[in-house]
């Protein structure tokens, strides 16, 4: 069964840093693995998409890692601004026979960013 | 730029009472998501549709939950009766295909479900 988990939970930095959100998951059989931001009382948007033959992928300010070996993947965030405070997900897609297009979430980072 | 409709965008019910949400796809997308998000967790796929057939439906509880997409475009998620349980974010998604890279989803704003 393919689980998905986050650290930290919460995360609460100042303005300016650079900082990184992880994501783990128990089977390496993965299709691709997507981020999201949510903010709150509101839907997913979705950051970036690793597919499982891509090492990383870059948006901006944000880019997105994928070990698929060794079942991690990496946000990272340059330069935070109180505008990226949010929720960050990650989620995996299961590939091979198990592949029907379901998400399969972490519990997400909460990220607050000070000014 | 399209996106994904939901209605209503907040629900508060008593228990036992019956609930429905609607959702709306992007234009042209065959599949169809329902999942729930309870407060401080991540979504879990409730079910899924392609078309109008269902492709996943493991994890609704069906004592309660039904979900029909008659027509393979809207979908409506129901809950009778409600329990206190069920209070959640229940999000609505959609993608083009049901594999391949086409399968992106596209998240809907969410029904926040109050039950009482």
């Amino acid at each position: 069964k393919q689980e998905v988990t986050q650290i930290p939970a919460a995360l609460s930095v100042p303005e300016g840093e650079n900082l990184v959100l992880n994501c783990s998951f128990t089977d390496s059989a993965i299709y691709n693995l997507q981020w999201f931001r949510q903010d709150p009382g509101k839907g997913l948007t979705s950051l970036l998409l690793i597919q499982s033959s891509q090492r990383e992928q870059t948006s901006g300010r944000l880019n997105a890692s994928l070990d698929k070996s060794s079942g991690r993947s990496t946000l990272y965030i340059a330069a935070s601004q109180p505008g990226d405070s949010a929720t960050y997900l990650c989620a995996v897609r299961r590939g091979g026979s198990s592949n029907t297009g379901k998400l399969i979430f972490g519990q997400g980072t909460t990220l607050q960013v000070k000014p | 730029e399209a996106e994904v409709a939901q209605s209503p965008r907040y629900k508060i019910t008593e228990k036992s009472q019956a609930v429905a949400f609607w959702c709306d796809p992007i234009s042209g997308h065959a599949t169809l998501y329902w999942y729930r998000q309870i407060l401080g967790q991540g979504p879990e796929l409730l079910v899924q549709f392609q078309d109008e057939s269902v492709v996943d439906d493991s994890q609704l509880p069906k004592d309660r939950f039904s979900a029909e997409r008659l027509k393979g475009v809207d979908s409506t998620l129901k809950i009778q009766p409600a329990e206190l349980g069920d209070s959640a974010m229940y999000l609505c998604a959609s993608s083009l295909t049901l594999a391949g890279d086409d399968n992106e989803q596209f998240f809907g704003p969410g029904t926040r479900l109050t039950v009482l």
